[in-house]
Parts: structure tokens; sequence; C-alpha cells
């Protein structure tokens, strides 16, 4: 199995603040990343597909990079509505696996 | 706009079967160029993969949940359902079908439900 590791699990920050969400795989998986964003009490959503690319009506601040094994997601000015929880995703291997997720709190 | 919804039980016994169904609408499963995936989310914790089908009935299933999942089809009314046998406590959990699409070689979940909770309790 893929394993994959977020880092941070937990995050304070601030509204305009640039942050940055690191996720490493066990094994490199090339550019099959993904990443997703879930508020609570809501399905994840899509915000960004093979590491870098932005899913339609995703907003311009959110921007992903990375190859290999490290992948980072970056919002670079936080807005209210993006204090929600990331998880990164890997589809390299047919058995899908999730990041644990980082929570994003409001400092 | 496609759009997925889970139904079924929401509570459990210890033992029995869990069956979930997903329907989809705003498209049709038997178009073919997607797998339609079952995910779960134990409280409070991160995202585990199920399993997936293909409309022609191909599956693909988590080597951890193997030997207690079935996923099936029904194109006929655009359903997707899970089974998952002898549950415990540690199956409760919110259940989301999705959408597995390929954009630009990626596979990616891309259309959700809004997912249902599925308690084990006697």
């Amino acid at each position: 199995d893929i394993q994959m590791t977020q880092s941070p699990s937990s995050l304070s920050a601030s509204v305009g603040d640039r942050v940055t969400i690191t996720c490493r795989a066990s094994q490199s998986i090339s550019s099959y990343l993904n990443w997703y964003q879930q508020k609570p009490g809501k399905a994840p959503k899509l915000l960004i597909y093979a590491a870098s690319s932005l899913q339609s009506g995703v907003p311009s601040r959110f921007s992903g990079s990375g190859s290999g094994t490290d992948f980072t997601l970056t919002i670079s000015s936080l807005q209210p509505e993006d204090f929600a929880t990331y998880y990164c995703q890997q589809s390299y291997s047919t058995l899908y696996g999730f990041g644990q997720g980082t929570k994003l709190e409001i400092k | 706009q496609v759009q997925l919804q889970e139904s079924g039980p929401g509570l459990v016994k210890p033992s029995q079967t869990l069956s979930l169904t997903c329907t989809v609408s705003g498209g049709s499963i038997s178009s073919g160029g997607y797998y339609w995936s079952w995910i779960r989310q134990h409280p409070g914790k991160g995202l585990e993969w199920i399993g997936y089908i293909y409309y022609s009935g191909s599956t693909y299933y988590n080597p951890s949940l193997k030997s207690r999942v079935t996923i099936s089809v029904d194109t006929s009314k655009n359903q997707f359902s899970l089974k998952l046998s002898s549950v415990t406590a540690a199956d409760t959990a919110v259940y989301y079908c999705a959408r597995d699409a390929n954009v630009d070689t990626a596979m990616v979940f891309d259309y959700w439900g809004q997912g249902t909770l599925v308690t084990v309790s006697s």
C-alpha cells in the first residue's frame, strides 16, 4: 500500500495569511495526487488534481505543486470560507489512499 | 449536473449486513467512462476508500475490506449498492458514494453524495 502523510495535522492562521500544507507519499506517485477540501458535515470537494491542475470553479488562490513523493497545497491569501480540513489523495495505485487530513483553523 | 444520493438504514446491529444504495441523477451509469466508488469516514477521522464498480459490473475492493464487501450495480435504476457483512462498531462511519472520473489522465472523485451516517449498535 502507498501511505500518504500530511503535515501539519492542524494549523492556525489568520484571514489574509499564506498557508502551505504538505503531503508525502511512501513511494513515487508521479503527479497522481489530488487535494480535497472538506467542511463540517459536508462531503469533500475536489480542489486540485494531477498535483497542480485547478478544478473548474475553484478560486485561483489555491495552487498545488510537486511530483514524485512530495507535494504541497498553497492558499495564497486565506479567506473566511477556507477554514476547513484538507486531504490529499493518491490515484497512482488503484488502491486509492488519502492522507490523514490537515485541519485549518482560525487564529 | 450530476448528483448522487445515498440511502439505507442508519442503524445496523453487530454481525449483520450493512446495505446502502446510491442513486445517480443527471447522468447515466451505463454510459460508461466512470467508476462508481464507496468511501467512508469514521467519526472525526479521515477518509477510507472501500471500492468501486464499473457499469459492466467489474469491481475492485480495498484489500482491507475485501472479504466483507460487495458492490453491485443496477443500470436500469441508475443505482449502485454497497453491502458490508459481519459489521462491528468499527464500521460505524459516514458512508459516501462518489463518481470516479478520469480528468486529464488523473483519476479523481469529482462528484460526491452528501453522505449517510451508519451506526453499528445493538
